[in-house]
C-alpha cells in the first residue's frame, strides 16, 4: 500500500504570496490532519478533515485554511505569507475519525518564505 | 494546553545500549503514540498505546503508560546507529481524539 504523499516537497515563496499544498492519504483512509513544524514551536496541529468536513482546528490565524475532496485528498492554503510561515508542513492520514486510530505521516513540504 | 514534554531533550549512547525516553502530558487521553523523525523528514509511526493499556511491545520497542502519573516511556533495546533520530510522543484529548499534541522531542544519538 502506498504511503501518504505530499506535493510539492519543497517550495520557495516571497512574503505576501499565497501557497497551496497537497496531500494524498493512504488508500482507504478518510481522515487527514495537517501539522506545522518549526524549530521554535515544534509540531503544531493545524486542522483535521474527515469526509470533506473540518472536524478540528488548531490555534492558527484565518490565513491558514484547508479542504478535503470526496476522494479524501486534502489541500491546505496559506494566504499573505509571512516570514514566520517558513516551516515543514506535515500531513497525516488515519483510517477513520474514531478513537485509537494510528496516524501515518507523509514526508512533508518544506516551505521557505523570503 | 495538553502539549506533552519529552525528557531528556537529548540522549547520546553507544550502540548496543538501551535508550529510555519519557513523555509527560497534562490532561486525560484516549491514546498516546510514539513517532520517530530523521533529520526534519516525515514522522514514522512506532507504536500506539491506549489509555487502558499499561505496556506494549513491538520488536525492540517497549512502551509503558501510567495514566495516574500522566506519563509514558519508550525503551529501545540493543540500540543501533540507525536508531539515531528524534523521538516524539503525541497525545490526544479525552473528548477530542483526533487532535494530537506533540512534545518537543528527544534527540537520540547512537554512536557506532
Amino acid at each position: 500500500k502506498a504511503g501518504v504523499t505530499q506535493t510539492p516537497r519543497y517550495l520557495i515563496k516571497t512574503r505576501g504570496q499565497q501557497v497551496t499544498l497537497s496531500c494524498s492519504p493512504i488508500s482507504g483512509h478518510r481522515s487527514v490532519s495537517w501539522y506545522q513544524q518549526t524549530p521554535g514551536q515544534g509540531l503544531q496541529f493545524l486542522f483535521e478533515y474527515f469526509s470533506e468536513t473540518q472536524r478540528n482546528k488548531g490555534n492558527f490565524p484565518g490565513r491558514f485554511s484547508g479542504r478535503q475532496f470526496s476522494n479524501s485528498r486534502s489541500e491546505m492554503n496559506v494566504s499573505t505569507l509571512e516570514l514566520g510561515d517558513s516551516a515543514l508542513y506535515l500531513c497525516a492520514s488515519s483510517l477513520s475519525s474514531g478513537v485509537g486510530n494510528e496516524q501515518f505521516f507523509g514526508p512533508g513540504t518544506r516551505l521557505t518564505v523570503l | 494546553s495538553q502539549q506533552g514534554e519529552e525528557d531528556p531533550q537529548a540522549l547520546s549512547i553507544q550502540e548496543g545500549e538501551n535508550a529510555t525516553m519519557n513523555c509527560s502530558y497534562k490532561t486525560s487521553i484516549n491514546n498516546l503514540q510514539w513517532y520517530r523523525q530523521n533529520s526534519g523528514r516525515g514522522l514514522v509511526h512506532l507504536i500506539l498505546i491506549r489509555s487502558n493499556e499499561r505496556e506494549k511491545h513491538s520488536g525492540r520497542l517497549r512502551v509503558t503508560l501510567d495514566t495516574s502519573k500522566k506519563s509514558s516511556s519508550l525503551l529501545i533495546t540493543a540500540s543501533r546507529a540507525a536508531d539515531t533520530a528524534s523521538y516524539f510522543c503525541a497525545t490526544d484529548e479525552r473528548h477530542n481524539f483526533n487532535k494530537f499534541y506533540f512534545g518537543s522531542g528527544t534527540k537520540l544519538n547512537v554512536k557506532p
